[in-house]
């Protein structure tokens, strides 16, 4: 059972990249990391997935050591719209979230 | 992209009525649904696994006889809260997958249930 552990809260400015580490030392062969975001009183949104190395999408990377014991979330120029709460979830049959982090962007 | 509708949006109930909260999957069949509670500033505890078809598997601590859940097709489960009482005010969130057992869960937009 693969238990996660995130900074609590980072805080950026705009134009800035955000990294966020998610730490995950038990994760077993066949799980996935996945990223989710979430707003206020809305439901998680998906961000990106991988199984190891790099993946890219539209609106973030996600780097994954060959170890696969941390995964590294990179928002590039966040803006104000960025401000949420960050979640890391090693995709096990738990589907258990961790505490996340609360990304605070300024102007 | 897949989408998970989740009805009604808030809900103020009295304390001791039942409320039912339903999660459809607009676009896509799930056969396997989740349900999460979310309380104030904290992160999301999944409370039961809706199987369609079968019964629910509920996570330790959640009583099983005050939150039913149906999943009577594959596009819909509910989740009923017996009972209500003013600590079961909080926020509830269904989720699906797409396909494979490794695919992104795609989340509703929560109910949020206030009991008086």
């Amino acid at each position: 059972l693969a238990k996660t552990t995130q900074p609590i809260s980072m805080d950026s400015y705009e134009g800035q990249e955000v990294n966020i580490t998610c730490s995950h030392n038990n994760i077993a062969t066949n799980d996935y990391i996945t990223w989710y975001q979430q707003f206020p009183s809305q439901g998680p949104r998906f961000i990106i997935q991988g199984y190891k190395t790099k993946v890219t999408n539209e609106v973030a990377s996600l780097f994954i050591p060959a170890d696969r014991k941390s995964s590294t979330l990179s928002l590039p120029r966040v803006s104000l719209s960025d401000t949420a709460v960050y979640y890391c979830l090693v995709d096990d049959y738990k589907l258990s979230f961790g505490a996340g982090t609360t990304v605070t962007v300024r102007a | 992209g897949a989408v998970v509708s989740q009805h009604p949006s808030w809900v103020i109930c009295k304390s001791g009525t039942s409320v039912k909260i339903e999660c459809r999957s607009l676009d896509f069949q799930a056969t396997t649904m989740f349900w999460y509670r979310q309380f104030p500033k904290q992160s999301l505890m999944l409370m039961a696994t809706s199987n369609e078809g079968s019964k629910a598997t509920y996570e330790q601590g959640v009583e099983k006889d005050k939150f039913l859940i149906n999943h009577a097709s594959l596009t819909l489960s509910t989740l009923t809260v017996t009972s209500a009482h003013p600590e079961d005010s909080s926020f509830y969130i269904c989720s699906a997958r797409v396909g494979q057992v490794n695919s992104p869960l795609h989340f509703g937009n929560g109910t949020r249930l206030t009991v008086t």
